[in-house]
């Protein structure tokens, strides 16, 4: 079975400082996809940023970067200079691969609460 | 562009009821999916369908059934409600293929089953 873990249910971070929420997965696949997505109070679910396992790149979007560690099964967010818009849900993601559909497996999830 | 809509976005039912989300994408995905979302749970998937004409059982499908009516729409129906089934339910869809491809989600429908 395919397990993605998140292990902080909650974080807190202060507007413009750094902040890194951690997600560990299980599989047996070599290729995968794995993906952070953001739920803010309005409940829509966005799409963080995305990483192919087999590029040895960490993908970046902006303010938000991955730390992925392939080996250690770990797929880490970072969010650099943090807004109050950042406030919400983050949820790491992993769907296998093959088949014709991108069926996804959650975290629960890591709520992060950004300061003033 | 719209992306992927849910109707309704709030419902109650009692206990035994039935009723249908709907869902509709204007991406030309060819896949689409139904999540619950459940306090401390994530999103669990229910039913999905890769393409037209074909759905397939997800995670958690006991009480629910589908229809992908069309390349746009695909629809869950709880035939008998029940208070375990009170949840947030999603709707997305994705390109589908052999490649991996993000999801896109619909705002969510507040389902409460008294």
């Amino acid at each position: 079975a395919q397990t993605v873990t998140q292990s902080q249910p909650e974080m807190s971070v202060q507007e413009a400082e750094t902040v890194t929420l951690s997600c560990t997965y299980d599989t047996s696949e070599n290729n995968y996809y794995l993906f952070w997505y953001k739920q803010p109070p309005s409940r829509q679910m966005i799409l963080v940023i995305r990483q192919e396992a087999y590029k040895q790149q960490n993908a970046t979007e902006n303010r938000f970067s991955v730390n992925f560690q392939k080996a250690a099964k770990s797929f880490s967010l970072k969010i650099s200079d943090s807004q109050l818009g950042d406030t919400a849900m983050y949820f790491c993601a992993f769907p296998p691969w093959g088949g014709t559909a991108s069926k996804l497996t959650f975290g629960t999830g890591t709520r992060l609460q950004v300061t003033l | 562009n719209a992306g992927v809509t849910q109707t309704p976005k709030f419902q109650v039912l009692k206990t035994g009821q039935s009723m249908t989300l709907q869902c509709a994408q204007d991406m030309n995905h060819n896949s689409m999916y139904w999540y619950r979302q459940d306090p401390g749970m994530g999103l669990r998937l229910i039913y999905y369908s890769a393409s037209e004409g074909t759905t397939d059982k997800g995670e958690v499908p006991n009480g629910y059934n589908v229809s992908r009516l069309n390349k746009r729409e695909f629809s869950l129906r709880l035939e008998s409600a029940a208070p375990s089934q009170t949840s947030v339910y999603f709707c997305a869809s994705s390109e589908g293929g052999t490649r991996v491809y993000e999801q896109y989600f619909g705002p969510g429908t507040r389902l409460t089953v008294t």
